[in-house]
């Protein structure tokens, strides 16, 4: 079985400070892993994903992410935040490169950008 | 990147009507797309992997007679919710991934509102 953990319901964060949103996982194999952004009332919208190779990803809107496999972590950054940076943040898990393979979601983090 | 169209993005229909939703892959073939449900403040909660040409797969405690699911070509999978209720209402989204090693892509969702 597969399984995300986010730990934080919601990040507070002064507009210009670096940002993290946590996220760790459990999974049998090598981890696909991915992190989307939900805008209120719409779909998800990817932001980075990793599937091999460099540690560190770098994704859309500034965004990146650090894949650490001792800590199984792969925590969602970016150095300077922004008030349009105010979303819902879900971390994901796939095992497997297929995309008949399902994902598997943690519970989302609010993120508030503070102006 | 790949384009998943959901519609309608909000519907609001009678206890014990049936309503429709069309999950659609604009720009690539999906033979497998993947329905969610998505409570509020929750995460997203897969309902069924909706397969081309076969029978969905429903996760475990989702009623595959109350909420069928076609499949009947590569680029289109609905959910027809049956017999309504307000339990029933919720946000609705559906994704498909373009091919191997690629992330899912996200519908709008679907805002069900039953009264």
């Amino acid at each position: 079985a597969q399984s995300v953990a986010q730990p934080e319901d919601q990040v507070n964060v002064a507009e210009g400070n670096p940002l993290t949103v946590k996220c760790t996982y459990s999974v049998s194999g090598n981890p696909y892993l991915f992190w989307y952004v939900q805008y209120p009332n719409r779909g998800l919208q990817f932001l980075l994903k990793y599937i091999t190779g460099d540690n560190l990803v770098k994704g859309s809107y500034g965004f990146e992410a650090e894949f650490n496999k001792s800590q199984t972590s792969f925590h969602l950054k970016k150095p300077s935040a922004l008030v349009s940076d105010s979303a819902l943040y879900f971390c994901a898990v796939r095992v497997g490169a297929g995309g008949y393979q399902k994902v598997t979601f943690g519970i989302g983090t609010k993120l508030q950008v503070i102006p | 990147g790949a384009v998943v169209s959901q519609h309608p993005s909000r519907v609001i229909c009678k206890s014990g009507t049936s309503v429709k939703i069309e999950c659609r892959s604009l720009d690539f073939q999906a033979t497998t797309m993947f329905w969610y449900r998505q409570f509020p403040k929750k995460s997203l909660m897969l309902m069924a992997t909706s397969n081309e040409g076969s029978k969905a797969t429903y996760e475990q405690g989702v009623e595959k007679d109350k909420f069928l699911i076609n499949h009947a070509s590569l680029t289109l999978s609905t959910l027809t919710v049956t017999s309504a209720h307000p339990e029933d209402s919720s946000f609705y989204i559906c994704s498909a991934s373009p091919g191997r090693g690629t992330e899912a892509f996200f519908g709008q969702g679907t805002r069900l509102t039953v009264v």
